[in-house]
């Protein structure tokens, strides 16, 4: 079952505005990781926050987290058009053995030159 | 490229046949995931390995589905007597331990006619 639930589904901006994406989780975890996903391709992964974290950036990537609304953002700047892809939040359940990842729908980004 | 491969990229099959996938995750990394995604949904997992012994599965993976890791290394997936909904992208990941960047393969893309 999915447990994550990204939000827009779908996202369309021109090139070099900012992309902002959101992720809803349902129980307690260890850390949160965003991946991309171009059409067809396979998962590479973005970024990941710990739980006992807040905030965390790389490159053009923000990624902030909070725990007790189990919620996270993922911020990115001055998009591009190679940003053009289906971005997923992952948890891995502090409740559960072997870390798997439990990833949301997924949201869409549409980036135009 | 994460370092994870997977074989073939593409299978296409008749309904009832067998198909077998292989993995080599990144040669250092104990923990390997399977995950199996459907058109316009995330990843969902499918079973894992630490080192040669299978952890854990999903209820996902009925008994046409068999895994196997030996020697710790690659990892097999196989799926007998395929049916139409067996259709999907089947994806592995490794790490080198818990609460661990997970680094996925390109794929293998299935499609059951």
């Amino acid at each position: 079952s999915q447990q994550g639930e990204e939000d827009p589904q779908a996202l369309s901006i021109q090139e070099g505005e900012n992309a902002t994406m959101n992720c809803s989780y349902k129980t307690s975890i260890n850390n949160l990781q965003w991946y991309r996903q171009n059409s067809g391709r396979g998962l590479v992964h973005l970024i990941l926050i710990r739980s006992n974290e807040r905030e965390k950036h790389s490159g053009r990537l923000r990624v902030t987290l909070d725990t007790s609304k189990k919620s996270s953002s993922l911020l990115i700047t001055a998009s591009r058009a190679a940003d053009t892809a289906s971005y997923f939040c992952a948890t891995d359940s502090s409740d559960q053995a072997g870390t798997a990842l439990i990833f949301g729908k997924g949201t869409t980004l549409s980036v135009s030159s | 490229d994460t370092g994870v491969s997977q074989d073939p990229r593409h299978k296409i099959t008749k309904r009832g046949q067998n198909v077998t996938f292989r993995c080599d995750p990144i040669s250092e990394h104990n923990r390997l995931y399977w995950y199996r995604q459907t058109l316009g949904q995330g990843p969902e997992f499918l079973t894992y390995f630490q080192n040669e012994a299978q952890l854990e599965k999903s209820r996902l993976l009925s008994d046409r589905f068999s895994a196997e890791r030996p020697k710790g290394s690659f990892s097999t997936l196989e799926i007998q007597r395929t049916e139409q909904g067996d259709s999907a992208m089947y994806l592995c990941a490794s790490l080198p331990g818990p609460q661990e960047t997970q680094y996925f393969g390109p794929g293998t893309r299935l499609l059951v006619l």
